[in-house]
């Protein structure tokens, strides 16, 4: 469907679990982005990392912790969740430096749910 | 950091064109605006962008007014399947800039 992919698809997890989600992009961009979604609310933007380097923050607990070890790939690793953290968890690319203006290449999402 | 406000969510009935507006009063003078489309379960799809008067493509038409204040995503001749949530973004592409998608207008069309 795009050249944005995400894995797992489905994550299960309890909360004193470790778990890793990865995201990979094949469209040559330079700006990736991590976005958390949960049910009735609008997108949060979480982390946005622009040539391998974060460029946002937002303020995320710590127990979200993004990687970016090249261009094409971008992980965010999980440790010690709450039941709030539950949600659809989104990646997305776009061409140029990280911003609003430029075209999100958006994955289809990690379905996250923390037991 | 420029906000939008959009109607919560909108019906229409097939074949009608749906304008969906969006209101964002403290849109600064660099600031692009941009629409997504969001199926459930999916990441949402660019549809348009802009920055002043109209823009056109195949899917949609997106009109701005001359104080930039408000725009309106118009989407002719709906379908079933362009039920959706219709996001409006408004930022500039300075990078560090922070960016909000909003609540967006889920959209109901009906047969």
């Amino acid at each position: 469907e795009t050249g944005v992919t995400q894995t797992p698809r489905h994550l299960v997890m309890g909360m004193t679990n470790k778990k890793s989600l990865k995201c990979e992009q094949h469209l040559g961009h330079n700006a990736m982005y991590w976005y958390k979604q949960s049910a009735k609310k609008p997108l949060e933007l979480m982390f946005v990392y622009s040539l391998e380097e974060r460029v946002e923050n937002n303020s995320v607990p710590s127990r979200f912790s993004p990687e970016c070890p090249n261009s094409s790939h971008l992980f965010l690793h999980l440790h010690t969740l709450q039941p709030e953290d539950s949600a659809l968890y989104l990646c997305a690319s776009s061409h140029g430096l990280a911003g609003p203006s430029y075209e999100q290449y958006f994955g289809p999402g990690t379905r996250l749910t923390v037991t | 950091l420029a906000k939008t406000t959009q109607p919560i969510s909108m019906d229409s009935y097939e074949g009608q064109e749906v304008n969906i507006t969006c209101s964002h009063n403290n849109i600064a003078t660099n600031d692009y605006i941009t629409w997504y489309q969001q199926f459930p379960s999916q990441g949402p799809r660019f549809i348009i962008q802009g920055y002043k008067t109209k823009v056109t493509n195949e899917v949609a038409s997106l009109f701005i007014p001359a104080d930039r204040k408000s725009s309106t995503l118009s989407l002719p001749r709906v379908s079933l399947s362009d039920t959706a949530v219709y996001y409006c973004l408004v930022g500039e592409s300075n990078t560090g800039n922070q960016f909000y998608f909003g609540t967006g207008t889920s959209l109901t069309v009906i047969p």
